[in-house]
């Protein structure tokens, strides 16, 4: 199994630039997450989905969009990107029980 | 709100020396408290699920404990290798039932 799967695992964005981060799961999971951690920091959720065509807001979610369209996949959208989004972007997926995590997008916004 | 903290914000020990790691939660009904490991550039790696006070979970050197208000994990014995974050997370029932929040973590260090 791979697990949750995020693409790309690298980026660099010029401010003002969109881009989107993919995240996919083959666990059949309800639940995805998208979480940032700041350097030297706890994880910070951004937006979460509880199934297929239901997202939610979390702490941080200013500047970001998500859809939930299939079970699999819970892409984050970067519209206008900021010097402030620089961050590790983390992708989770859970059934009932404890979540489980992608490798994370290290994004750099210059 | 949900709400994890956790403390202290870094750890120190010698190989051998035993000590705990808190973390104090508020949740409107604990749907289940979660412990996990991140090594550095990595995704967290989940460790133990608790559900009621008075829940304790063991694996290696690594026992999780469970009141109504806070979560230890108890290292005993710590190796070089169990240097890392650890990361507590909350789940709650109700409105927020999908929502899994972390604190801060600990970061710990083991010196041979």
């Amino acid at each position: 199994n791979a697990g949750v799967t995020q693409t790309p695992k690298f980026r660099i964005l010029k401010i003002g630039q969109s881009m989107t981060l993919q995240c996919t799961q083959d666990m059949n999971h309800n639940y995805m997450y998208w979480y940032r951690q700041d350097p030297g920091m706890g994880l910070k959720l951004i937006y979460y989905s509880v199934g297929a065509g239901i997202t939610d807001k979390g702490e941080v979610p200013n500047g970001y969009n998500v859809s939930r369209s299939t079970t699999e996949d819970f892409p984050l959208r970067l519209e206008l990107a900021a010097p402030s989004q620089t961050s590790v972007y983390f992708c989770a997926s859970s059934g009932t029980v404890e979540a489980f995590f992608g490798q994370g997008t290290r994004l750099t916004v210059v | 709100e949900d709400q994890v903290t956790q403390s202290p914000e870094a750890l120190r020990l010698q190989e051998g020396e035993s000590s705990s790691l808190n973390c104090s939660y508020t949740v409107s009904g604990l749907r289940g408290l979660f412990w996990y490991r991140q090594d550095p550039g990595k995704g967290p790696e989940f460790l133990f699920t608790l559900y009621s006070a008075g829940e304790e979970k063991e694996k290696e050197r690594l026992k999780a404990t469970l009141t109504k208000k806070e979560s230890f994990l108890h290292i005993t014995a710590p190796k070089p290798e169990d240097s890392a974050t650890y990361l507590c997370a909350v789940r709650g029932f109700g409105s927020n039932t999908g929502k899994l929040i972390f604190g801060q973590g600990t970061t710990l260090q083991v010196k041979p």
